[in-house]
């Protein structure tokens, strides 16, 4: 039973293209996340979505449209990909926060996809 | 800017060795600091530290927080090879927003 997936795993592709990749959530959470990850290693929130609404949207440039269509699924749409964006892009879920005051929710990662743009 | 920087980036020990690893941060808004291991794929949540000189422990791994100084250090005692990741520290500043440092490479060696 995985909690939260992500598709594809994989993803390489040239520069300029489009690409969606999907993550979804079984575990009946209220919060999604995306995060990308560098080449550093550093783990960099990019967006947060709580019952379908925007509530965490960093600076990223707007190639870059997350598409909630309900609370268990959170797609990030890329548009006219750059060599840069090559990354490892994780999703992840946890409880609705507001229901509990200002303290942490476990954040559940995704396996992660990793994006090569040629 | 918010900053969490973990040392050393790298570490490499013999099965059995004791290692510490350490995170430092300067961020805003500070409601807690978390340790993450991530192996191949995704971050697993290891501890949550919210207080000073408290020492959470779980197993061979524990972890305790110097808010006056602004820094952590996660231990790990009798190391195995199953021990060998990357250690993530991150910072929670509320509103479920995570400032994650670069990480430590862990690698033991039989």
């Amino acid at each position: 039973d995985t909690a939260v997936s992500q598709t594809p795993k994989y993803l390489v592709t040239q520069m300029g293209n489009d690409k969606s990749i999907k993550c979804e959530q079984n575990l009946g959470h209220d919060t999604m996340y995306w995060y990308k990850q560098d080449s550093k290693k550093f783990l960099k929130i990019m967006f947060s979505y709580n019952n379908k609404e925007l509530i965490i949207n960093e600076t990223v440039p707007n190639r870059f449209s997350p598409k909630s269509p309900d609370k268990a699924h959170l797609n990030l749409h890329i548009n006219s990909l750059e060599l840069g964006d090559s990354a490892v892009y994780f999703c992840a879920s946890s409880q609705d926060l507001r229901t509990r005051g200002d303290f942490y929710n476990e954040q559940f990662f995704g396996p992660g996809t990793r994006l090569t743009v040629l | 800017e918010d900053k969490v920087v973990q040392s050393p980036l790298s570490l490499v020990v013999h099965e059995g060795d004791t290692v510490t690893l350490n995170c430092s941060y300067e961020v805003t808004n500070f409601r807690s600091l978390l340790w993450y291991k991530q192996e191949k794929k995704a971050p697993t949540f290891l501890f949550m530290l919210t207080s000073s000189g408290i020492e959470k422990k779980s197993g061979r791994l524990s972890s305790i927080l110097d808010k006056k100084e602004l820094f952590s250090i996660l231990n790990i005692t009798a190391t195995q090879t199953g021990d060998s990741a990357v250690y993530l520290c991150a910072v929670f500043k509320g509103a479920q927003k995570l400032v994650f440092g670069q990480g430590t490479r862990l690698t033991i060696n039989p």
